[in-house]
């Protein structure tokens, strides 16, 4: 069974711009998750979704946004970049949210200049 | 709130050794934990977890880890460490209700010395 699928890996951008990240779940798993992953403040939770429907968000401000498609397929939009933006992005999938083991995809790496 | 504790930024080993790497947690309700791994520039490998049943979980590449509830830790072991053990070790906590989702500490950097 494929994994965790997340395009593009690398990404360069400057401040101000906007970018789309991309991740294909295992087949049949239903749940997505992102994190936002820095050496300062380590894996920092930013959406999760389960069948279309944002269950939960974390602290993070509006221009971060996300969504799930009917096939699972899940995207995340940050507008406006700024420096800090910076991070690996990790996306994980699993059958149902929470209790049920993640699978991460390999991340895009999100270089903000 | 659910909250994970990884008291150790970096643990070192000599190859061969036994080795743990500590996981506090606080939940209302009953835990369900993870370990996970993560090698350089790659994303998160599940190492094992513990749902309900027997306190000792077995894992893969040798790994396991004792579930103590009046303890409220979840410690990750290895009788014997190799250099390829090398890597950043995250324990995460979740519970089977509510809305919360799965908590991660900060990590733990395993050096294994040849």
């Amino acid at each position: 069974k494929a994994g965790v699928t997340q395009t593009p890996r690398y990404l360069i951008k400057t401040r101000g711009q906007q970018v789309t990240l991309s991740c294909s779940p295992i087949s049949g798993h239903r749940s997505v998750s992102w994190y936002q992953q820095t050496p300062g403040q380590g894996l920092q939770f930013l959406f999760e979704y389960f069948s279309e429907t944002q269950r939960n968000k974390g602290n993070f401000p509006g221009r971060f946004s996300g969504r799930q498609f009917s096939n699972s397929r899940s995207e995340m939009n940050v507008s406006t970049l700024e420096l800090g933006d910076s991070a690996l992005y990790l996306c994980a999938s699993s059958l149902v949210p929470r209790t049920d083991t993640q699978y991460f995809g390999p991340g895009t790496r999100l270089t903000v200049l | 709130a659910q909250s994970v504790a990884q008291p150790e930024d970096q643990v070192n080993v000599a190859e061969g050794n036994p080795l743990t790497v500590k996981c506090t947690y606080s939940v209302s309700g009953n835990p369900y934990l993870f370990w996970y791994v993560q090698y350089p520039n790659r994303g998160l490998q599940f190492l094992l977890k513990y749902i309900t049943g027997d306190n000792l979980v077995k894992g893969s590449y040798g790994f396991e880890a004792e579930f103590n509830k009046s303890q409220t830790s979840f410690h990750l072991k290895k009788p014997s460490a190799l250099v390829s053990d090398s890597a950043l070790y995250f324990c995460a906590v979740s519970v089977g209700t509510g809305n919360t989702p799965l908590v991660f500490g900060k990590g733990t950097r395993l050096s294994v010395i040849a």
